[in-house]
């Protein structure tokens, strides 16, 4: 399917558990990012990726590790989950520099950590 | 102090109301300024950007950025059913460097009454 999409849409772990989320593009965009929703804080980026082996880290990265080494593809793993990880995870991506607002979003993971 | 401040409402109108929803923030360098529109369970879609201070037209949907007042505000007209969802802003400095990113407002709530 044409577009950006994110797996599993739902996700219920525990505590410690370590839980990867998976999002696939395919407009060979080259800039991807990771946001939480949370109530009250709206959409906060955790990490993002200008191109494929570049990442960097955004406003709330601590417990969250990145990785792209395909640039269709951009996984966030939880490496050990925590109740305060407990949120919807949106992946975006970008096609040009320079225009951000251009964020075309997946449809979200809802995570639970109990 | 969040950077960027918005009503989380709810906010309820009848249908064919003039809305208004407001954001304001304290990031002088702030240059790009965005609304998004998100329906529930799903991932937010670009509707209107501006640059810089004025107005935007685009259908039904106005934005307007008041730079001085560090104050954004989007209308819409003649309101619809449809245009029930959580309407999010979004800011960014000048695109240059390498911190790109988009800060969020928490987001509104609004719900067009039939």
């Amino acid at each position: 399917d044409a577009g950006i999409t994110q797996s599993p849409r739902y996700k219920i772990t525990e505590t410690g558990r370590q839980v990867t989320l998976m999002c696939h593009q395919t407009w060979s965009h080259s800039y991807m990012f990771w946001y939480r929703q949370d109530l009250g804080h709206g959409l906060r980026l955790i990490y993002y990726s200008a191109a494929a082996d570049i990442t960097d880290k955004g406003e709330v990265p601590d417990g969250y590790v990145v990785s792209r080494s395909k640039t269709e593809n951009f996984p966030l793993t939880l490496e050990s989950a925590t109740r305060s990880q407990t949120s919807v995870y949106f992946c975006a991506s970008c096609g040009r520099e320079g225009l951000l607002y251009e964020q075309y979003f997946g449809p979200g993971t809802r995570l639970t950590v109990t | 102090q969040k950077e960027v401040e918005q009503d989380p409402g709810p906010l309820s109108v009848p249908e064919g109301a003039i809305v208004s929803l407001n954001c304001t923030y304290s990031n002088s360098a702030f240059q790009y300024f965005m609304w998004y529109r998100q329906y529930s369970r799903k991932g937010p879609e670009l509707l209107m950007y501006t640059y810089s201070s004025g107005n935007k037209e685009d259908g039904r949907f106005t934005a307007q950025v008041d730079k001085s007042s560090k104050y954004i505000s989007l209308f819409i007209r003649d309101s619809q059913p449809s245009d029930s969802a959580t309407y999010l802003c979004a800011m960014e400095p000048s695109p240059s460097g390498s911190a790109r990113q988009l800060t969020f407002g928490s987001g509104t709530q609004l719900t067009v009454l039939p």
